[in-house]
């Protein structure tokens, strides 16, 4: 069965440092999201990219995370500053054309 | 506005015994519905998806789930649950016309099961 890959599985990185989550969608999506998990609470979506170009964002997305998918298999999330309060679970999410819906298992990122 | 509701937030049943999880969706048009399961520090797995069609949908595990719409429901059932079933439960919707627009889950609802 197809799957969707994450890396790394778990970051600690320092208040203000940058990360870079990683993520391998299945091949032919064309639909591609990012969401997070705060320890405990529910699932929030963050971001979806489509045709090389974000299609909606949620107000968490501001100007301190960015989205890419620079090489056509890696999609990535950018956090430029991150923040105590960014520590959470992030999936990315890959949607192929009939909404057939896999998640990646996740990475865990600690901000100390 | 979207958005998902499950009332129970932890629910312990016998292993055996049936199970029963309640979601209720708020959505303008008709939408797409989710159940996902999650173990502890794992990521989501889809049990089970309903688009249109038949209202009673199969899924993975042993698990079905029925979309009323009247009610605004699309809770999830398995009538005879194992130990490995304790995990937490995530209901989510999504809009029907596009395939390129977010999922709004639930807040969950975390399954324990007694001995």
């Amino acid at each position: 069965e197809p799957e969707v890959t994450q890396t790394p599985s778990h970051q600690v990185t320092q208040m203000g440092q940058e990360v870079i989550l990683r993520c391998v969608p299945i091949s032919n999506h064309l639909y591609f999201y990012w969401y997070r998990q705060i320890l405990g609470q529910k699932v929030e979506f963050l971001v979806s990219f489509y045709n090389n170009e974000i299609s909606e964002k949620s107000e968490i997305f501001d100007d301190q995370f960015s989205v890419e998918r620079p090489d056509g298999s890696n999609f990535t999330l950018k956090i430029r500053s991150t923040k105590l309060e960014d520590s959470a679970m992030y999936f990315c999410a890959s949607i192929g054309a009939l909404y057939e819906q896999y998640f990646g298992p996740g990475t865990r990122l600690t901000v100390t | 506005a979207q958005s998902v509701t499950q009332p129970d937030i932890h629910i312990t049943v016998s292993e055996g015994a049936s199970l029963e999880l309640r979601c209720n969706y708020s959505y303008g048009a008709t939408p797409y519905l989710f159940w996902y399961v999650q173990s502890p520090g794992q990521g989501l797995q889809l049990l089970l998806k309903y688009f249109s069609g038949d209202t009673l949908v199969q899924g993975i595990k042993g698990f079905e789930a029925e979309f009323k719409r009247s009610q605004s429901s699309f809770n999830l059932r398995k009538p005879s649950v194992h130990w490995s079933d304790a995990a937490e439960y995530f209901c989510a919707v999504g809009p029907g016309y596009s395939s390129a627009s977010k999922i709004i889950f639930g807040s969950g609802t975390r399954l324990s099961i007694r001995p």
